[in-house]
This record gives structure tokens, C-alpha cells and sequence, in this order.
């Protein structure tokens, strides 16, 4: 079962430009988070969504960003517009649905440089 | 709103010591609480989970434990090596779906 997959590992985008992060969760999970890692900083939540819902998003900025995890595919992070303060590494994670421990389980991450 | 802190930010040991790393959060209302272990540029990996009923968990050199009602939690190395220099987050989870919050983590460097 091969574990969370993030692509691109590497994303260099200037000002003004749009970016793409995706995410391929676990195989059997159906819920996705998505957090940031801002230099110097914490990893901060960003949004949560199961298979065509977003469930959270009290974490994401109300500009520029949105977040997807369509029935098909990859769950996508999209950056409109990136600016220098948009650069970090942003880290996707997944956990089976129904009961149980809830582990979350994390991918490498895509780190964002904004030049 | 929950917040979780770690302190210190850093610290360096000898190889051998046993250390410990603090987590405290400040909502006792917790589902459960992970550590996990961060190298530079890498992404985190899961150490330990403790469930919000449990006292300790085990693995290995690895213990953490939990005192829910004081909001803290502690992670055990024991006979630290130089492989364990890394970086160590906590995160506690509110609710069995919902996010974590993290610490900013513990920087963990084993001097040889």
C-alpha cells in the first residue's frame, strides 16, 4: 500500500503565476487535510475535505486559495496569483474513513518558492 | 481555541542520555495527541499516537505519555544516538475527524 503522494516535490513559481499542488491519498481514504509550513513557523491546518466536500476550511486563506478532492483524482490545492509570502511547504495528509484510531498520515510535501 | 506549545525550541545532548520533550495544550478536550519526527526538508513521520483514554504508548526507545487533564504530554528517548537529531512536533486532535494543532517543535540535535 504505498503512502500519501504529493507531486510536485519542487515548485518554483513567480509573482502573479498560478500554483498546482496535488495530493494522492492512501488507498481506502477518503478524507484529506491540507496544512502549511511556514518557515520558522508551525505546521498551521489549512482546510479538510472528504470526496466532493470541503468539511473545514477555517484555515485557509479567504483569498487566492481554494482546495478540491473531486470523486476522481487527486485532491488539488490551487494558489492563484502567488505572491513571495506564499512560499512554504505545504503538506497533505489522509485517514480511512469511518471509526476507529484516525491516524493521520502524511505525505512529503511540496515546497512552494515564489520567486 | 486550542494551542500547543513546545519548549525549548532547542536542545543538544551527549549520545547516550536519556532526554525528555515536553508537549502542553491548553484544551484538555482532546481526541487524541500524535509526536511525530521531522529531518530537514523531509516530511513527518508518526511516531507515537496516544488516544485521549490512554496513558503511554510504546515503541521501541520511544515512550510518550499523556495527563490529559493537565494538558500535557511528555516523549521519552531513551540511550539518544545521532540518527535521533531531528526535528519533534506534537499535535493533538479535537474531535476523531478534525485537524491537528500543532507545537512548533523541538529541535533535537545528539552530539556523537
Amino acid at each position: 500500500n504505498a503512502g500519501v503522494m504529493q507531486n510536485p516535490r519542487h515548485l518554483v513559481r513567480r509573482r502573479g503565476q498560478e500554483a498546482r499542488l496535488r495530493c494522492s491519498p492512501m488507498k481506502g481514504h477518503s478524507h484529506v487535510y491540507w496544512y502549511r509550513q511556514l518557515p520558522e513557523e508551525g505546521l498551521k491546518f489549512m482546510v479538510y475535505l472528504q470526496k466532493e466536500n470541503i468539511i473545514d476550511e477555517s484555515g485557509m486563506p479567504k483569498e487566492r486559495f481554494s482546495a478540491e478532492f473531486p470523486k476522481e483524482g487527486p485532491s488539488i490545492l490551487r494558489i492563484q496569483q502567488v505572491v513571495r509570502g506564499d512560499s512554504a511547504a505545504y503538506f497533505c495528509a489522509s485517514s480511512p474513513p469511518g471509526t476507529g484510531v484516525h491516524e493521520q498520515y502524511f505525505g512529503p510535501g511540496t515546497r512552494l518558492t515564489v520567486t | 481555541k486550542q494551542e500547543v506549545t513546545q519548549i525549548p525550541a532547542a536542545l543538544s545532548v551527549p549520545e547516550g542520555e536519556n532526554l525528555v520533550l515536553n508537549c502542553s495544550f491548553t484544551d484538555s478536550a482532546i481526541y487524541n495527541l500524535q509526536w511525530f519526527r521531522q529531518d530537514p526538508g523531509k516530511g513527518l513521520t508518526s511516531l507515537l499516537l496516544i488516544q485521549s483514554s490512554q496513558r503511554e504508548q510504546t515503541s521501541g526507545r520511544l515512550n510518550a505519555s499523556l495527563d490529559k487533564s493537565s494538558g500535557r504530554s511528555t516523549l521519552y528517548i531513551a540511550a539518544s544516538q545521532p540518527g535521533d537529531s531531528a526535528t519533534y512536533l506534537c499535535a493533538v486532535r479535537g474531535g476523531a475527524n478534525s485537524k491537528l494543532t500543532f507545537g512548533k517543535g523541538i529541535t533535537l540535535s545528539v552530539r556523537p
